[in-house]
């Protein structure tokens, strides 16, 4: 079974810094385009950003390029993001997700997620 | 503002059917990119439900089909059952280089 696990999620001061993590399971890691994927509370999904299988192309959403960095250890089968100056309005529960490829990219499948709240 | 237009929220009765739009501009579903759709039950992850338009995953219901004209997609789902309740929400890609993968803002259901 196909199993992504995320952590890190917790309470920061605004212009603080936290680093997410997502394991994965039950396929070949190495062989995937992997995201970030989040939701505000109450809010819809929010695209954050992308990473291919070697970390050489990472793709960001406007509103956290600068602050958030994406990468990945293939050989713990892992996924990070590097989250800095943080904002209030960056508090959301972050989904890891694996990319699919096809003609237009989709998100399949998800872990449960983890929290990070932005607050003084 | 989401990318993506979505109704707010569908309702029906049990056994009936809904569609959920999502409509998009000819710089993402207009430029032919593909639409996928997403279920997020009550307090969970989201799922995928319908991917490259019209195609599901093993173990989604044929109650639940995509189509996509235009610049617009949707989903329907027949036979309403009370564990269809959940928000759904579309995605695709878009050109503007501010947000490559996009979603709708999400529609909730409720039977």
């Amino acid at each position: 079974e196909v199993q992504l696990v995320e952590s890190g999620g917790s309470l920061v001061q605004p212009g603080g810094s936290l680093r997410l993590s997502c394991v994965g399971s039950g396929f070949t890691f190495s062989n995937y385009w992997m995201s970030w994927v989040r939701q505000a509370p109450g809010k819809g999904l929010e695209w954050v950003a992308n990473i291919n299988q070697d970390g050489s192309e990472k793709y960001f959403v406007d509103s956290v390029k600068g602050r958030f960095t994406i990468s990945r250890d293939n050989a713990k089968k892992s996924l990070y993001l590097q989250m800095n100056s943080l904002r209030v309005e960056d508090t959301a529960v972050y989904y890891c997700a694996r990319v699919m490829v096809g003609t237009t990219n989709w998100f399949h499948p998800w872990g449960r997620g983890t929290l990070v709240t932005v607050s003084s | 503002q989401s990318v993506l237009t979505q109704p707010p929220s569908v309702s029906g009765a049990p056994g009936q059917g809904v569609t959920i739009s999502c409509t998009g501009s000819g710089s993402n579903i207009g430029a032919g990119y593909d639409v996928h759709w997403y279920q997020q039950l009550p307090g969970t992850a989201p799922k995928l439900l319908i991917y490259g338009n019209n195609n599901r995953p093993s173990g989604v219901p044929d109650r639940f089909s995509g189509s996509k004209s235009g610049a617009s997609a949707s989903l329907a789902i027949t036979g309403l059952q009370a564990e269809d309740e959940a928000d759904y929400y579309c995605q695709s890609y878009d050109r503007s280089p501010s947000a490559y993968w996009v979603f709708g803002g999400g529609t909730k259901l409720t039977v």
